[in-house]
């Protein structure tokens, strides 16, 4: 069965300091990872994937991720945080066509002024 | 841009009661998701469709939770009855055609159910 972990219940960065919200995953297999975000009483917004090819991926709002297969890895990272940048954060992992998302518990993103 | 469309937003319902849940998906997306999610937590799986027919309904609560797809276009969630512990974000998410490997979900806005 596949599965993913977010350590991290909380991240706290200043504003303008670069940002990392970490994920490690378990699947059979080859997996398709992805993040999203979630602001209060909204539903989830793609932010992300890996499929294949380049292991640093690039998304929105200047959000980028690193596949790492050795250690089953897929950090969320931007290199200035913004006080917008402040949600919740879900990484998600599938392993083929359209079998569901098995999401993590979340990371809630605070950026301070 | 194509959106999830999900209602109510908000539902208040008292325990014992039934309540619904609507989704439309982004059209042609064949594929359709219920999730819930617990405050605090992640979404959950409780019923996936393709078309029609449903593919995974494991982790749906059959004696009281029930879906349908009856045209493989829009969806409804039933909750009867309605317990204090389903108070929950329910989320439906679709995808395009099947062979589409590794392509994303796309969210609706959830509606938020309080059992009182």
């Amino acid at each position: 069965a596949q599965s993913v972990a977010q350590p991290e219940d909380q991240v706290n960065v200043a504003e303008g300091n670069p940002l990392t919200v970490k994920c490690t995953y378990s699947v059979s297999g080859n997996p398709y990872l992805f993040w999203y975000v979630q602001y209060p009483n909204r539903g989830l917004q793609f932010l992300l994937k890996y499929i294949t090819g380049d292991n640093l991926v690039k998304g929105s709002y200047g959000f980028e991720a690193e596949f790492n297969k050795s250690q089953t890895s897929f950090h969320l990272k931007k290199p200035s945080a913004l006080v917008s940048d402040s949600a919740l954060y879900f990484c998600a992992v599938r392993v083929s066509g359209n079998t569901p998302l098995v999401f993590g518990k979340g990371t809630r993103l605070s950026v301070i002024a | 841009e194509a959106e999830v469309a999900q209602s109510p937003r908000y539902k208040i319902t008292e325990k014992s009661q039934a309540v619904a849940f609507w989704c439309d998906p982004i059209s042609g997306h064949a594929t359709l998701y219920w999730y819930r999610q617990i405050l605090g937590q992640g979404p959950e799986l409780l019923v996936q469709f393709q078309d029609e027919s449903v593919v995974d309904d494991s982790q749906l609560p059959k004696d009281r939770f029930s879906a349908e797809r009856l045209k493989g276009v829009d969806s409804t969630l039933k909750i009867q009855p309605a317990e204090l512990g389903d108070s929950a974000m329910y989320l439906c998410a679709s995808s395009p055609p099947a062979g589409a490997r590794g392509t994303e979900a796309f969210f609706g806005q959830g509606t938020r159910l309080t059992v009182v």
